[in-house]
């Protein structure tokens, strides 16, 4: 049974860097799938951020991409978030999940993350 | 940018009915769409995708339809554990989300 756990600061001063990792158990990263992160502001809807191929590739949302990394440790079967010059509209419950043919499928349960100083 | 516009924002309806949700997409998205449910303080759960595929452990009262710009989830008789936000996620051009749909208990 694939499980996936964010960890990470759950606060973040504004034009900082946020810096989330998710582990997953249950399942060899290395073994196929990309692997994403998605994320919610408090009381709103989805917005995909952006995901990783276990042999690094990447694609992240447009709207996004000037500010976002995503990269891969297929040693520690851990994918990490990196997103810079944060502000008070990236405060979001930040969730990792297994893309599989782009349906994200499971979840990790979520971690809040808010910006302010 | 696909946008997913989904109708109506809240459904009020008691245990038993049957409920049908929208999801209308700005341009098609071919049968590129899922569904997921989100419960209170929970990470959303896959229910459909590719417009009509049940996943793994949902009930067969779930079922969706549809293609192009207009989908369809339709539970065709509510539990208590259905009253929740339904999400619809296309993957035709990047990855966008709906607005969600909110069923709630009347």
């Amino acid at each position: 049974q694939v499980q996936l756990q964010e960890s990470g600061p759950g606060l973040v001063k504004p034009s900082e860097t946020l810096s989330l990792t998710c582990t997953v158990s249950g399942y060899s990263i290395s073994s196929g799938y990309y692997w994403g992160w998605i994320r919610q502001p408090p009381g709103k809807g989805l917005e995909w951020i952006g995901g990783i191929y276990h042999s690094g590739t990447t694609y992240y949302n447009p709207s996004l991409k000037s500010r976002v990394s995503i990269s891969v440790d297929t040693a520690k079967n851990q994918f990490s978030l990196k997103l810079s010059s944060v502000t008070a509209a990236d405060t979001a419950v930040y969730y990792c999940a297994r893309q599989d043919g782009d349906w994200f499928d499971p979840w990790g349960q979520g971690t809040l993350v808010t910006v302010s100083s | 940018e696909i946008v997913l516009t989904q109708s109506p924002a809240t459904l009020s309806l008691s245990p038993g009915e049957r409920a049908t949700l929208s999801c209308r997409a700005s341009q098609s998205v071919s049968r590129y769409l899922a569904w997921y449910q989100q419960k209170p303080g929970q990470a959303p759960r896959l229910v459909i995708y590719d417009g009509s595929n049940r996943a793994t452990g949902i009930p067969a009262r779930f079922s969706g339809s549809g293609s192009g710009t207009d989908f369809t989830l339709t539970i065709s008789s509510l539990e208590p554990e259905d009253f929740a936000v339904y999400y619809c996620q296309q993957r035709s051009n990047w990855l966008t989300f709906g607005g969600g749909t909110k069923v709630e208990i009347k």
